[in-house]
């Protein structure tokens, strides 16, 4: 079965500093990744996926995460973040069409 | 291009009654889930429909959970009876195969209070 650990439970930042949240997954297989963020008071968002292709992929607000296949690892980063970035983030995975498994989640709390 | 609805968006009942949820997925997309956000945790599949037929249930109590998706295109998830270890916020998201690639989408979500 496919398992998802998210490291950091919460987060605080000042403003303009470096982000970088900690995404294992635990799987044998071809897995597709993603990152989700829920910001207070809506639902959740796709951040930015990868399926196959450059391990370095970036998705929307400055996001980008690495997928290292022999770490087993897809770590989330942004290198200035704003008050804005405030919210929850979910690292999930599958495999082929099936359902995501989703780690714990990251609170992130970005002070100005 | 309308996103994934859910009603209700809030929901307060007792133990023991029951209570059923809607979603409407993004128009076009095949396949529907429904997902269990319990407060401080990741989302947990309970069921995934391809069209109107089910591909897993397996994480779904079937003793006091039934959903169906009839069409193909709606999907209602209903509780009957609630306990109090139902709270939580039940997504629904939808997804469109596009070559190798499957994107789910999230609705806003129902979040459901046992008392």
């Amino acid at each position: 079965a496919q398992s998802v650990s998210q490291h950091n439970h919460h987060v605080i930042l000042s403003e303009a500093a470096s982000l970088e949240l900690g995404c294992n997954y635990s799987y044998g297989g071809t897995v597709n990744l993603f990152w989700y963020v829920q910001y207070p008071g809506q639902h959740l968002q796709l951040l930015l996926k990868y399926f196959s292709g450059d391990p370095l992929v970036k998705g929307i607000k400055g996001f980008e995460a690495e997928f290292i296949k022999s770490k087993f690892s897809f770590n989330l980063r942004k290198p200035s973040v704003q008050w804005s970035d405030t919210a929850e983030y979910f690292c999930a995975v599958n495999a082929g069409r099936r359902a995501l498994t989703f780690g714990s989640g990251t609170r992130l709390q970005v002070q100005p | 291009e309308a996103g994934v609805a859910q009603s209700p968006r809030y929901k307060i009942i007792e133990k023991r009654q029951s209570v059923a949820f809607w979603c409407n997925p993004i128009s076009g997309h095949a396949t529907l889930y429904w997902y269990q956000q319990i407060l401080g945790q990741g989302p947990k599949l309970l069921i995934q429909f391809q069209n109107n037929g089910v591909v897993d249930d397996s994480q779904l109590p079937k003793d006091r959970f039934s959903a169906e998706r009839l069409k193909g295109v709606d999907s209602t998830l209903k509780i009957q009876p609630a306990k109090l270890e139902d709270s939580a916020v039940y997504l629904c998201a939808s997804s469109l195969r596009q070559g190798f690639e499957e994107t789910q989408y999230f609705g806003p979500g129902t979040r459901l209070l046992v008392l």
